[in-house]
């Protein structure tokens, strides 16, 4: 069972580089998310998706966009990479549903870095 | 929104209890989260409470207090590969649509022998 794959695991960019982080899962679940993690701030949620050709901004939009043109991918981008944006970046996935848990089962993070 | 408030570091011996806390504020309240966390990986999900009371897993359980905004998770028998950092998070009530779940920012564990 993979549950849910990023790619790449690392990335070192320059600052004004853009690139596009894949998330795949393959548990059928309706709901995607990316979150980032820095130190003493836990985990932020950029954007989420309730559904196939749906997105929606989280708590840190700025600076990131994304889509979800297939249910089992969510793709995040920067469009212009700001060292601000070196971060840790997870993806996560979850069931719908009003009585569903939302348990999140989230990807082994991208580690990137913005110089 | 919500409020998350929980001790950024622990130290417990090995076999030892640990309780770790987690208060919260929040505008609706619908259930609330703790995860595991190991160094350099992803979240893991450990429980989910949403009723008042004590939920046991095996050497972990999980308690909530509604009333209170306040939450604990307690770990039994510890083990070295329990260091980690453990995240509480909430979900919030809301009348429809996704229901965000804010995460606490984690409180570290160190087990020493």
């Amino acid at each position: 069972n993979a549950g849910v794959t990023q790619t790449p695991k690392f990335r070192v960019l320059k600052t004004g580089q853009s690139m596009t982080l894949l998330c795949a899962q393959d548990m059928n679940h309706e709901y995607m998310y990316w979150y980032r993690q820095d130190p003493g701030m836990g985990l932020r949620l950029i954007h989420y998706s309730v559904g196939e050709g749906t997105t929606a901004k989280g708590e840190v939009p700025d600076g990131y966009n994304v889509s979800r043109l297939k249910k089992q991918n969510f793709l995040l981008g920067l469009e212009s990479a700001a060292p601000s944006q070196t971060s840790v970046y997870f993806c996560a996935s979850s069931l719908q549903g009003v009585n569903a848990k939302n348990i999140q089962y989230f990807g082994a993070g991208t580690r990137l870095s913005v110089l | 929104g919500q409020n998350i408030d929980q001790p950024t570091e622990m130290t417990a011996t090995e076999g030892a209890i640990v309780q770790i806390n987690c208060t919260y504020q929040t505008s609706g309240f619908n259930g609330l989260f703790w995860y595991q966390q190991h160094a350099g990986e992803a979240p893991t999900f450990l429980s989910y409470n949403v009723l008042d009371g004590l939920e046991e897993k095996g050497r972990f359980s999980s308690f909530l207090s509604r009333s209170k905004g306040y939450s604990y998770l307690l770990l039994k028998e510890l083990q070295m590969k329990d260091s980690a950092s453990y995240l509480c998070a909430v979900r919030p009530m809301n009348s429809g649509g996704y229901q965000k779940v804010t995460f606490g920012t984690g409180t570290k564990l160190q087990v020493i022998p």
